[in-house]
């Protein structure tokens, strides 16, 4: 059975960090793009960030570029996304995604405000 | 960014009976390698998305078969067969064909 378990949400001061992690199980991680897509509390989903299996290729939306970075460990199973200078409105449930969606956690809320 | 615009944006549905959702796409979603990055996704209230179409027709793996998914170009529809009760929720279309991947508004079903 696929699991995506994210962690490593909370609530984070306006120009914080944060890193989020992703451990994934019951399916080979080494050759799944993997992503990051958020959903602001009552709103719609945003695609975030994506990686290619291997981890040599990257893509993120414009609205976080530059801020977050998403990595992963083949060898742990796991992914991350590291989020610098939060703004209010990353306020968002973090859902860790395999491929286009097939397969999704169960998301962490971050929280951005002072 | 590619534009998806879903309707309606909420459906009031009588259980049994059946209901479509539109998703209209502002380009085309046929790739150059012949396949159209469409999907279907259905969110209940409190859960985590949950993947019903890919390709813009094919069915996953343990959906129930009276969700289907039609169209293609610019112009996509998810048919639930007869709704149940436990098919409550929002749902989305998304298109991967072009960077960013992006998501419709969402659509609310509900029961009358």
């Amino acid at each position: 059975e696929v699991q995506l378990v994210e962690s490593g949400g909370g609530l984070v001061q306006p120009g914080g960090s944060l890193r989020l992690s992703c451990a994934a199980s019951g399916f080979t991680f080494s050759t799944s793009w993997m992503t990051w897509v958020r959903q602001a509390p009552g709103k719609g989903l945003e695609w975030v960030a994506t990686i290619k299996e291997d981890g040599s290729q990257k893509l993120c939306v414009d609205s976080v570029k530059g801020r977050f970075t998403i990595s992963r460990d083949n060898a742990k199973d796991s992914l991350y996304l590291q989020m610098n200078s939060l703004r209010d409105e990353d306020t968002a449930v973090y859902y860790c995604a395999r491929g286009n969606g097939h397969s999704w956690g169960q998301g962490t809320l971050v929280t951005v405000s002072s | 960014d590619v534009v998806m615009t879903q309707s309606p944006l909420s459906l009031p549905v009588t259980l049994g009976q059946p209901a479509s959702i539109s998703c209209r796409s502002s380009q085309g979603l046929l790739r150059s390698d012949g396949i159209t990055y469409l999907y279907w996704f259905q969110q209940r209230p409190g859960h985590s998305p949950r993947r019903l179409i890919y390709n813009a027709s094919n069915r996953e793996s343990g959906v129930p078969d009276r969700f289907s998914g039609s169209g293609s170009g610019t112009d996509f529809t998810l048919r639930i067969g007869g709704v149940e009760a436990e098919d409550v929720g929002v749902y989305y279309c998304m298109q991967a064909t072009h960077w960013p991947p992006t998501f419709g508004q969402g659509t609310k079903v509900e029961i009358k």
